[in-house]
């Protein structure tokens, strides 16, 4: 079986103020993908990152970083001088590729509010 | 690309009723997921596709909910007779590959009343 442990619930910060959001995941598979997903007000979910589970390196995206883990299990999402805009509710998940189902097993997510 | 799309939006019907909801893949993925988000249970897998044969249906709750995927650009999810606990957002979205991100469309907000 695979979870993905989502442990804050929910984040405020004040606009500028870094944040990081919390990932940690739980499989037996050698082989699997990490993700980590954005849902904002309006309710769409929009692709941030993958991640293989072979390529520990960190990766920057303008004001986001990942930070994958694997000696502790985790993919740690970053966002540097945070904005009213990320306001969000924000989903890490995983796909397991040595056995079973090839779809996306969801954490329970964080909701971040950016105050201005 | 138009993206994934979702067809009603919002859906409200009475309990008991047949609902049916629609999706069209990004055109080329192979690939097509129906999720569920409720408060209590979170972001769901009820059903996946894999070039519109049907791979894991575990997820779907009970026999009153059935998927189609006639061909690679058309899936509904059919829910008969309609319950109030099926009230939730129902999202579809398609990949291309196993391994790739998955594209959600707008979701179709389901209220049983």
């Amino acid at each position: 079986a695979q979870k993905v442990t989502q442990a804050q619930t929910e984040i405020s910060v004040v606009e500028k103020e870094d944040v990081t959001l919390d990932c940690v995941y739980e499989t037996r598979d050698t082989t699997y993908y990490l993700f980590w997903y954005k849902q904002p007000p309006s309710g769409e979910l929009v692709f941030l990152i993958r991640r293989n589970s072979f390529d520990e390196q960190n990766e920057i995206s303008g004001r986001y970083s990942w930070n994958f883990q694997k000696s502790t299990s985790s993919f740690n999402f970053t966002i540097t001088a945070s904005q009213v805009v990320d306001s969000a509710v924000y989903f890490c998940a995983l796909i397991r590729m040595d056995t079973g189902r090839r779809a996306l097993t969801f954490g329970s997510g964080t909701r971040l509010q950016v105050q201005p | 690309d138009a993206g994934v799309i979702q067809s009603p939006r919002h859906e409200v019907t009475e309990m008991g009723q047949e609902v049916t909801l629609r999706c069209k893949p990004i055109s080329g993925h192979d690939y097509l997921f129906w999720y569920r988000q409720t408060m209590m249970r979170g972001l769901e897998l009820l059903i996946y596709f894999n070039n519109n044969v049907p791979i894991d249906d575990s997820g779907m709750p009970e026999d009153r909910f059935s998927a189609k995927m006639p061909n690679a650009s058309f899936s509904t999810l059919k829910i008969q007779p309609s319950e109030p606990r099926d009230s939730a957002v129902y999202f579809c979205a398609s990949s291309f590959g196993s391994r790739a991100e998955a594209f959600f469309g707008q979701g179709t907000r389901l209220t049983v009343v």
